[in-house]
């Protein structure tokens, strides 16, 4: 069965930076892409980008340009997503969901969440 | 970027009532909307894509429809497990795919 397993959660200071790892079972990861979504508490879901597990290509939130960085390793199977330069509202749980491998479309599948609090 | 508009923000149902859930698009997408239910503490869990072909799994009694600017998801007769907040989502025009603020389905 399709499986998409990420880290715990995370406590940072602003200004520092987290890296989101999210492993991928029971389908051939190649074959897919993974999108980011992250939802602050209480608050709707927002989209932050896309990669392709089958070239690296990416498209990322316009609003996250610049502090985003989204890779796979498909020798491990596993969608990595890096946010730098952490503000108080970069706080929300953060998930990874399969995609489409050409570009981004309805998902599937989600990780369970990632929870990322931001405080000093 | 293409703001997606969900109505009404709480909907209050009864069990085994019908429950129309609305969402608007500001410009087309075709047919490239998706729906998706969240229960607390959980991700979204994907019910519609194509506007209105069920994924994997999903009740016959969820049931999207629409294209262009307007869509609906129906629920034909609730049942206590459909208790959540629903979400739409364009992936049409992207980047960003956009997501719409949610509609909270409640027990009335």
């Amino acid at each position: 069965q399709v499986q998409l397993v990420q880290s715990g959660a995370e406590v940072k200071k602003p200004g520092a930076s987290v890296k989101v790892s999210c492993k991928a079972s029971g389908y051939t990861f190649t074959s897919y892409g993974i999108s980011w979504v992250r939802q602050a508490p209480g608050q709707g879901l927002e989209w932050m980008g896309w990669i392709s597990a089958y070239n690296g290509n990416t498209n990322y939130a316009q609003k996250l340009q610049g502090r985003v960085t989204m890779t796979t390793d498909t020798s491990t199977s596993t969608a990595y997503m890096e946010l730098r330069s952490l503000r108080s509202d970069d706080t929300a749980v953060y998930y990874c969901a399969r995609d489409d491998r050409e570009s981004s479309s309805w998902l599937d599948y989600w990780g369970q969440g990632t929870l990322v609090t931001v405080s000093s | 970027e293409i703001v997606m508009t969900q109505s009404p923000a709480t909907l209050s149902v009864s069990p085994g009532e019908r429950a129309t859930l609305s969402c608007r698009a500001s410009q087309s997408v075709s047919s490239n909307l998706a729906w998706y239910q969240q229960k607390p503490g959980q991700a979204p869990r994907l019910l519609i894509y194509g506007a209105s072909t069920r994924a994997t799994g999903i009740p016959a009694r969820f049931s999207g429809s629409g294209s262009g600017t307007e869509f609906t998801l129906t629920i034909s007769s609730l049942q206590s497990e459909d208790f959540a907040v629903y979400y739409c989502q364009q992936y049409n025009n992207w980047p960003p795919d956009t997501f719409g603020q949610g509609t909270k389905v409640e027990i009335k």
